[in-house]
């Protein structure tokens, strides 16, 4: 299996630019995050699908950050407008369970610059 | 308080000797709890995982619970300077079948 699949690896852009990210989850899981991780706020989840339905987006920041999972092997997470302050290591992972012994399996992340 | 805490080192440790990592946590995380790996410029990826009060042991690794003090800690033996990486420790949330909680991460160094 090759594992959960991101791209783009790197993505610099300016304010004010749409920026999408992509996500191919391993086949056969049916839950699909969405994390940010910087130094300062460390990982945190942003929204999370089960079986292609988006369950929780409380951890979206704002209207400006919107994520789809048309089907089970595809997610995408839009910002736009991007600002400098979205710049950040943007992680897709996926799970074939939750549960007490739930284990994630992480993309290689992208990494956002916006000046 | 954080809902879950760790030192954020960075901890230095000699080659060979024994590493231990420690994560705290509050009251609305205490179901499971995991630890994660993570090297400079990599995703995180899952070393051990323990819900049950007390050791459990994978090879050189040993993750230890004691619910009573609401800590969890991660030993690891016989260190390696491959082991040298951030190891993040998370939580999941008392009643979620998926949120976790995750701490800030310890950066472990292991000296030749």
């Amino acid at each position: 299996d090759a594992g959960v699949i991101q791209s783009p690896r790197h993505e610099v852009t300016e304010m004010g630019q749409e920026v999408t990210l992509r996500c191919k989850p391993i086949s056969g899981h049916d839950y699909l995050f969405w994390y940010r991780q910087t130094m300062m706020r460390g990982l945190e989840l942003l929204i999370y699908f089960n079986n292609n339905v988006p369950i929780d987006d409380s951890g979206m920041p704002e209207d400006r950050f919107s994520a789809k999972m048309p089907n089970a092997s595809f997610s995408t997470l839009k910002i736009q407008p991007s600002e400098p302050r979205d710049s950040a290591v943007y992680f897709c992972a996926s799970s074939n369970r939750t549960g007490l012994n739930e284990k994630l399996f992480f993309g290689s992340g992208t990494q956002l610059s916006v000046l | 308080q954080k809902e879950v805490e760790q030192n954020s080192g960075p901890l230095s440790v000699p080659e060979g000797a024994i590493a231990s990592l420690n994560c705290t946590y509050s009251d609305r995380v205490s179901q499971s709890f995991f630890w994660y790996r993570q090297y400079s410029g990599k995703s995180p990826e899952l070393i051990m995982s323990i819900y049950s009060n007390g050791d459990k042991e994978d090879g050189r690794f040993t993750a230890q619970l004691n619910k009573a003090s609401q800590y969890v800690s991660l030993l690891i033996r016989d260190s390696q300077p491959s082991d040298s990486a951030t190891y993040l420790c998370a939580a999941r949330v008392m009643d979620s079948n998926y949120q976790l909680i995750w701490g800030a991460g310890t950066k472990l160094i292991i000296k030749p």
